[in-house]
This record gives structure tokens, C-alpha cells and sequence, in this order.
């Protein structure tokens, strides 16, 4: 049974503060991580993906990944309160993805 | 990324009756597949509709509780059978996308909220 693990949260971060999201994941055949941003009452939306040991840049976002610890990590800089929702953690083996149960950001103005 | 749009929105049905839930993309996708969220809960695969064949279930999930179809490269359709207030949830279509030639990056529709009596 493939597992991904996340913090529930929630997590409260002050407004233009770095929020840290912690993944893990069991199976280490995983080849491929992604970071789903949703919104109260609305759909997953991709917001990174990587696929390789080291970080991945994109705007205020940066998603690190370290395969040896079975770890992603998602870092948001200069919060803002609209990252207030839920993120997910997905692991893909190649055919599917797992997903991981979300943690639940809130950001204080 | 693909236009995904669903149908219905929202539906309450009672219990022992049927749903069928469209997903309609607005440009060929290899993979098709069907989510289940359950209040405050993750995404539970249910199964991958593949074209030209049958659908490849997830345990727990079966055929006769929720048949699929997958008729061409851009639609599915997914039947809630049978239906008890334990199926109330949402269930979201989400299709592969083109990044990187990925089968695993995966962009969702906006989902059906299902509410059985």
C-alpha cells in the first residue's frame, strides 16, 4: 500500500512570511511529485512538479525534493492571503498518482 | 492545460437510484480518470478509463457499483449504481496532460458534488 504522508495543519503563517509544506512518501520507486493547491469548494490545481533530487523554482514557489529521504517539500515566499487553502502532496509511479491527505495553510493578514 | 468541464455540478438523488456523471475535455487526452473526495478527506483514485477497453479499477472499487465509459479520446462518463448517503461526495474526472510527456501530471475538472438521501 502506497502511502504519502502530510501535516493535517492547520498551519498559520504571518502575511510575507515563507510557509513550509512537509510530503513524505513509502514507495521508493516514485518517480515524479506534485504540489495541488485547493481551494475551499473547487477543484485540485497543479501548482509545481518535480521530478528530480534538488529544488525547482517557479515565482514564490520552490519545491524541493530529496529521494533518499523520500521527502518533498513545498516553500512558498512572500505569503500572501489568497495561498490561504489546502495542499496536496501527490506521488506518481508512472501510471497513477497517490495523494497525500492535504495540510490546510492559512495566512494572517 | 485541457479545458475540463463536468456535469452536473451538484446533484441530490435518493438512495437506490443511479447518477451518471459526464466529463468532456476540449482536446484529445490519452488518460482519463475518476476521483473520489469524501468530505474533508484526499483524492481516492477509482479507476483510469482507457480508450477502446475497459476501465482499470482501484481496489475497493468495482465495475457493477461504477461503470465507465470512455467512448473516444475526449468524453467519459462514470455511473454511480445503486446509490447509499455513503456514496455523498464529490467525484472529479482529471485527464493527463501534455507537460513534459508525463502520464503521471494530472489537471482536474471542476468536479460533482453528489448528495444521496
Amino acid at each position: 500500500q502506497k502511502e504519502v504522508e502530510q501535516n493535517s495543519g492547520p498551519l498559520s503563517v504571518p502575511e510575507g512570511a515563507i510557509a513550509s509544506l512537509n510530503c513524505t512518501y513509502s514507495d521508493r520507486g516514485s518517480q515524479s511529485f506534485f504540489w495541488y493547491r485547493q481551494y475551499s469548494g473547487k477543484s485540485p490545481e497543479l501548482i509545481m512538479f518535480i521530478y528530480s533530487n534538488g529544488d525547482k523554482e517557479d515565482g514564490r514557489f520552490t519545491a524541493q525534493l530529496n529521494k533518499a529521504s523520500q521527502y518533498v517539500s513545498l516553500l512558498i515566499r512572500d505569503s500572501q492571503p489568497s495561498d490561504s487553502a489546502t495542499y496536496l502532496c501527490a506521488v506518481g509511479d508512472g501510471e497513477k498518482l497517490t495523494f497525500g491527505t492535504g495540510t490546510r495553510l492559512t495566512i494572517i493578514p | 492545460s485541457a479545458v475540463i468541464s463536468q456535469k452536473p455540478s451538484r446533484d441530490i438523488c435518493q438512495r437506490g437510484t443511479s447518477l451518471t456523471i459526464q466529463c468532456q475535455v476540449d482536446s484529445q487526452v490519452t488518460m482519463m480518470f475518476w476521483y473520489r473526495q469524501q468530505p474533508g478527506q484526499s483524492l481516492t483514485l477509482i479507476a483510469t478509463a482507457n480508450q477502446g477497453s475497459e476501465a482499470t479499477y482501484e481496489s475497493g472499487f468495482v465495475i457493477d457499483k461504477f461503470p465507465i465509459s470512455r467512448p473516444n479520446l475526449t468524453f467519459s462518463t462514470l455511473t454511480v449504481s445503486n446509490m447509499s448517503p455513503e456514496d455523498s461526495s464529490i467525484y472529479l474526472c482529471s485527464v493527463d496532460g501534455p507537460l513534459l510527456g508525463s502520464a503521471d501530471t494530472q489537471y482536474f475538472g471542476p468536479g460533482t458534488r453528489l448528495t444521496v438521501l
